[in-house]
């Protein structure tokens, strides 16, 4: 079945230890968003890859950064974790702009700052 | 910036019982759609409303998109356990804006067997 998988699915890492966050997809979707989630709450933009381009949401933390190498995979890359960046980062892939057909997430990964 | 406000933000009730939750901005959408989380998962697609007055079923949950596209409901008949999760409306803007869904707030349901 097409999807998107997400890598690991847990992650523990040390505070101020760069982690990578990793996202793969089989839909071909052209467009490939990062979300931040805490605690049961709506799911927060961090930014977005439409083909190769890269969006950067205004409030995304400069340690936030992201790559996309092929139309398969994206990454999340923290580069110094804080505490405050425990939470559920979802990866979610849609065609193109347009929403009707919703977007496709994945499992997710729960990162934990130790 | 459009804005969603959910409610109630938290719904704890009996299996059998009948619930809504809200959804409303002061903003127009070109469509609004409806995921359920459960925990440890990501958000799945309910159902996409895109005409205004639009109701859309889908078994025991009823959806309806408001007359200005502005609100939206999620009705659930004779709650069962395992409908317990997270609900979640977005809205996508519409016109020259690229399709970036506006979250809400999330409704957080647990229904008691």
């Amino acid at each position: 079945d097409a999807m998107v998988i997400q890598n690991p699915r847990y992650q523990v890492t040390q505070f101020g230890k760069p982690v990578t966050l990793s996202c793969s997809q089989t839909l071909n979707h052209n467009v490939m968003y990062w979300y931040q989630q805490k605690s049961s709450q709506a799911p927060k933009l961090l930014f977005h890859y439409y083909d190769k381009d890269f969006n950067n949401e205004a409030d995304t933390p400069d340690n936030f950064q992201s790559r996309r190498p092929n139309t398969s995979f994206c990454f999340l890359d923290i580069r110094s974790p804080g505490l405050g960046d425990a939470a559920m980062y979802l990866c979610a892939t849609s065609r193109g702009y347009s929403s009707l057909g919703g977007y496709t997430f994945g499992s997710g990964t729960r990162l934990t700052v130790v | 910036t459009q804005l969603l406000e959910q409610s109630p933000q938290f719904l704890s009730i009996q299996e059998g019982e009948n619930l809504t939750v809200y959804c409303n901005s002061s903003s127009v959408f070109s469509s609004l759609q409806w995921y359920r989380q459960e925990p440890g998962e990501g958000p799945v697609l309910l159902v996409t409303v895109v005409t205004g007055g639009e109701v859309k079923k889908l078994k025991r949950l009823t959806f309806q998109f408001g007359d200005a596209r502005k609100d939206s409901s999620l009705h659930i008949t004779a709650a069962q356990p395992g409908d317990t999760g997270l609900y979640l409306c977005a809205g996508a803007a519409g016109g020259t804006s690229y399709g970036k869904l506006t979250f809400g707030q999330g409704t957080i349901l647990t229904v008691h067997p």
